[in-house]
């Protein structure tokens, strides 16, 4: 699976877009790029996944580069709830038989 | 609320014990994933199983052992427990091999004394 490099922290107040950076230089043709959060000490929660076109559903948007490099995750009206640690991961397609490596992600706190 | 329990929620025990964390998968779903999370190492993958086979490894000590049964529910086995062994423990599941989407329980917060 290719490496991600996520800043460590982010602020965002309430209301505003929030916007999570996400670098993966070595991604292959047949990585998707997954996002996972996890709000304190709960189990972490799928967001939102993709290839290479940008994705929408109902939590959040996922622009990822022409160059498939870098992506962005955006919620688009940050509540105090979307204070968690959020995952960048990247992995093969269908790549079920295995675990997800999280790293350290990008803890984003929602300021009132 | 993903649809995948995990009991108990908390266990407090003593070093060189044994216990089982029990984990049930969302209705549908084959696949079975172990992860702990610890404040030094993160959240790391242990072991995964489908359909009752396993499928996948990861750091999962020999002291630890899993496994999934006709029902698809799975349990966790840790024995010999050390200090170091305290960690939230993760159970997720997902339909098939050939998705990453997993939905994660709630944990079981296992404390070694």
């Amino acid at each position: 699976d290719a490496k991600t490099t996520q800043p460590p922290s982010m602020d965002c107040a309430e209301g505003r877009a929030a916007n999570l950076p996400c670098n993966h230089s070595t991604i292959s043709g047949n990585e998707y790029v997954y996002w996972y959060r996890q709000i304190h000490s709960q189990g972490p929660q799928y967001i939102i996944h993709g290839l290479k076109n940008n994705e929408t559903n109902e939590m959040a948007s996922l622009i990822i580069t022409e160059d498939r490099k870098s992506s962005t995750l955006i919620l688009p009206h940050a509540t105090l709830r979307d204070t968690a640690v959020y995952y960048c991961i990247v992995r093969v397609g269908g790549g079920g038989a295995d675990g997800l490596t999280f790293g350290k992600g990008t803890h984003l706190i929602i300021q009132p | 609320d993903s649809g995948v329990t995990q009991t108990p929620k908390h266990l407090i025990t003593a070093t060189g014990q044994r216990v089982t964390l029990r984990c049930s998968p969302r209705s549908g779903d084959l696949s079975v994933y172990w992860y702990q999370q610890s404040l030094d190492q993160g959240l790391q993958f242990l072991i995964q199983y489908y359909n009752g086979e396993e499928r996948a490894k990861g750091n999962i000590l020999e002291r630890f052992s899993a496994q999934q049964f006709p029902d698809l529910h799975s349990e966790l086995n840790l024995s010999s427990l050390e200090l170091g062994d305290s960690a939230l423990y993760f159970c997720a599941s997902s339909v098939s091999l050939l998705t990453d989407t997993q939905y994660f329980g709630p944990g079981t917060r296992l404390t070694v004394l």
